[in-house]
């Protein structure tokens, strides 16, 4: 079956140190993956999205993520964490439909 | 602006009453999506729709309905067959190419009261 899991569901961080979030998927042909965004109370933000042009992304707010195909997976990072970066982040793949993942929780400690 | 429109933010609804949502979109986007999703967990697709006057049940479609009546609107109904609405509603919209993104709005709280 097609779907993303998350490694994690809480994530901690000092401000200023690298951001790590992971992301795995599962299919046989070349999948379309995106990482998602929500703060409290809010919908979902587009951070980026991977279409097979480049193997590496870069999106909004300086998070990047790198497409490994020989691991299946599609980590978000950033090098440097913001306090503003604290928010629930969401991996999903696009096959016949949409599959999210279960989300990761980032906190960032000052 | 384009984007996508829920209302209303704060719904709350008594044992045994029908609600409805709303979504509205300005983005031309033929495909529209329902989510449901729990305090600390991922989304649940609910009901889709690709085109006008034609939709799908998603994962957790059972005590929900929807009407897809002009391609800009996607309105869900929680009914009282639902025994446990509370939770965080979300509206998303896309074009039906495979691969594209889906766009969200701002999510609807539905609480029991």
């Amino acid at each position: 079956a097609q779907s993303v899991t998350q490694l994690g569901s809480h994530v901690s961080v000092s401000e200023g140190a690298l951001v790590l979030l992971r992301c795995n998927y599962s299919s046989s042909v070349p999948p379309y993956l995106f990482w998602y965004v929500q703060y409290p109370n809010q919908g979902l933000q587009l951070l980026l999205k991977y279409t097979s042009a480049a193997t590496l992304v870069k999106g909004i707010n300086g998070f990047e993520a790198e497409f490994k195909k020989s691991e299946t997976s599609f980590h978000l990072t950033k090098p440097s964490a913001h306090m503003s970066d604290a928010a629930e982040y969401f991996c999903a793949y696009c096959g016949n439909q949409f599959y999210f993942g279960t989300g990761t929780s980032l906190t960032v400690i000052p | 602006d384009g984007g996508i429109t829920q209302s209303p933010k704060y719904l709350f609804r008594k044992e045994g009453q029908n609600v409805t949502l709303s979504c509205e979109q300005n983005l031309n986007h033929d495909a529209m999506y329902w989510y449901r999703q729990d305090p600390g967990q991922g989304l649940r697709l609910i009901y889709y729709s690709q085109i006008v006057n034609d939709f799908q049940k998603g994962d957790i479609a059972e005590g929900y309905s929807v009407s897809r009546e002009k391609k800009e609107s996607f309105p869900l109904t929680v009914t009282s067959a639902q025994k446990n609405p509370t939770a965080f509603y979300l509206c998303a919209s896309s074009i039906t190419d495979s691969g594209n993104t889906i766009y969200f709005g701002e999510g609807s709280w539905l609480t029991v009261v």
